[in-house]
């Protein structure tokens, strides 16, 4: 099975604050990789796919980027809407398998 | 809009059965897989597998084999998830996911999700 290894677990940052979510595969994925938003009670909405792509209807301040085995999703000014956790997802192979995720926090 | 809406909330008993349903709308049913995915409270997210409501075929993750079986009625635009002996290990959140696929290519992601289904095994 592919692990896919997020960093950091949590972090805390301010309104406007640019952030840099990573996530690493054990073995190379091409750009097999989605970014999902979860809000606490509710469930995971796409952000990204295939690494770089934004879905439609999200805000363009979301950024994705890498291939291979390393990945990174950008927020470049956080908005208090974006407190929440972000799962990354390799869809390269079955069984599919999800990041720890990352909470986003309020400093 | 395209949407999945899944069942309501269930209360299992160790060793008991339940069946979780998501009806789709807004979108051709049987052009898409249906995917299943849990989150234990706190948790992060476990794929347990998929299905085809066009072809009938469906696969699942090993951990659940023998314990899962995946279903749909094209009919009413619905797919099920029915997860025998359960244990208190099964309670979790269940989501039904739809795949979209790129096109001319293999990528593909899960996009919408059904609302999640809350199934507690307690005695």
């Amino acid at each position: 099975d592919i692990q896919m290894t997020q960093s950091p677990s949590s972090l805390s940052a301010s309104v406007g604050d640019r952030v840099t979510i990573a996530c690493r595969a054990s073995q190379s994925i091409s750009n097999y990789l989605n970014w999902y938003q979860q809000k606490p009670g509710k469930a995971p909405n796409l952000l990204i796919y295939a690494a770089s792509n934004l879905q439609s209807g999200v805000p363009s301040r979301f950024s994705g980027s890498g291939s291979g085995a390393d990945f990174t999703l950008t927020i470049s000014s956080l908005q208090p809407e974006d407190f929440a956790t972000y799962f990354c997802e390799q869809s390269f192979s079955t069984p599919r398998t999800f990041g720890q995720g990352t909470k986003v926090e309020i400093k | 809009q395209v949407q999945l809406v899944q069942s309501g909330a269930e209360v299992k008993k160790p060793g008991a059965s339940v069946k979780v349903s998501c009806k789709a709308s807004g979108y051709s049913f049987t052009s898409h897989d249906i995917n299943w995915v849990r989150q234990a409270t706190g948790q992060g997210l476990e794929w347990m597998g998929w299905m085809n409501p066009n072809t009938g075929n469906r696969g699942y993750v090993q951990k659940f084999q023998g314990r899962v079986t995946m279903t749909c009625n094209t009919s009413i635009n619905t797919a099920y998830m029915e997860l025998s002996s359960l244990r208190s290990e099964d309670t979790a959140v269940y989501y039904c996911a739809r795949v979209t696929v790129a096109v001319g290519d293999w990528m593909n992601w899960f996009d919408p999700w059904g609302q999640g289904t809350l199934v507690t095994v307690s005695s």
